[in-house]
């Protein structure tokens, strides 16, 4: 079956480290990789994502890269802000493109994340 | 382009009521999905609805229901409320790339 497996949180990092949110799934057939982000109060925000092997989704100056060796899309941001504080997700899809094709997702149990100034 | 609008935003409900709950997706997007979001079980699939036909749906027991309208409208049912349906439910919209977009939840407390 599919399923994401998330680093535990909460991460607590200083204005300009480095992230690295680290993410692993499991799947069946050839799933697209996403990142969601959740700030308090709010629902799920796409942050990035990438449908094959070895594509790299980026947005806001985070990074995931699809690894089908390692089965992993780690996030990697080389300087976090404090307004990147929130809840992330690693999510997977057993994609099926277009509108009239069914899919469901699977999340990780999101990784907090406070950024201190 | 107008997100995921998801009404009302929070609901208080007594236990054994029911609640209906409200989802207009992105213009021209046609399937709508379903979350639980809890703290003890994070995000769960509920159900997923297209073209007014119910194509997935999740472990949940039947108080949960849905429908879709034609103009892709969806809505939730929960009868017969128990304290654990307390929850965030989120509704999402699929994009053209298989990717979700989710509005901003209906918080559900009931007491």
């Amino acid at each position: 079956g599919n399923s994401v497996t998330q680093m535990e949180g909460p991460v607590t990092l200083s204005e300009e480290a480095f992230l690295t949110i680290n993410c692993t799934y499991t799947a069946t057939g050839y799933p697209s990789l996403f990142w969601y982000v959740q700030y308090p109060g709010e629902g799920l925000q796409l942050l990035l994502k990438a449908t094959k092997a070895d594509d790299k989704g980026s947005n806001k100056g985070f990074e995931a890269t699809y690894r089908k060796e390692t089965t992993s899309f780690h996030l990697e941001k080389g300087s976090v802000q404090v307004s990147d504080s929130a809840v992330y997700f690693c999510a997977l899809s057993d994609l099926l493109r277009g509108q009239n094709t069914g899919n469901q997702f699977y999340f990780g149990t999101g990784t907090s994340l406070t950024v201190i100034p | 382009k107008a997100g995921v609008t998801q009404t009302p935003r929070y609901l208080i409900k007594t236990r054994g009521q029911q609640v209906t709950l409200s989802c207009s997706p992105i213009s021209g997007h046609r399937s709508v999905s379903w979350y639980q979001q809890t703290p003890g079980q994070g995000l769960q699939f509920l159900f997923e609805y297209f073209s007014e036909t119910q194509r997935n749906k999740g472990n949940f027991p039947g108080r949960f229901s849905g429908r879709q309208f034609s103009n892709s409208r969806s809505e939730m049912n929960v009868s017969t409320l128990e304290l654990g349906d307390s929850a965030l439910y989120l509704c999402a919209s699929k994009g053209w790339e298989g990717e979700a977009f989710f509005g901003q939840g209906t918080r559900l407390t009931v007491v």
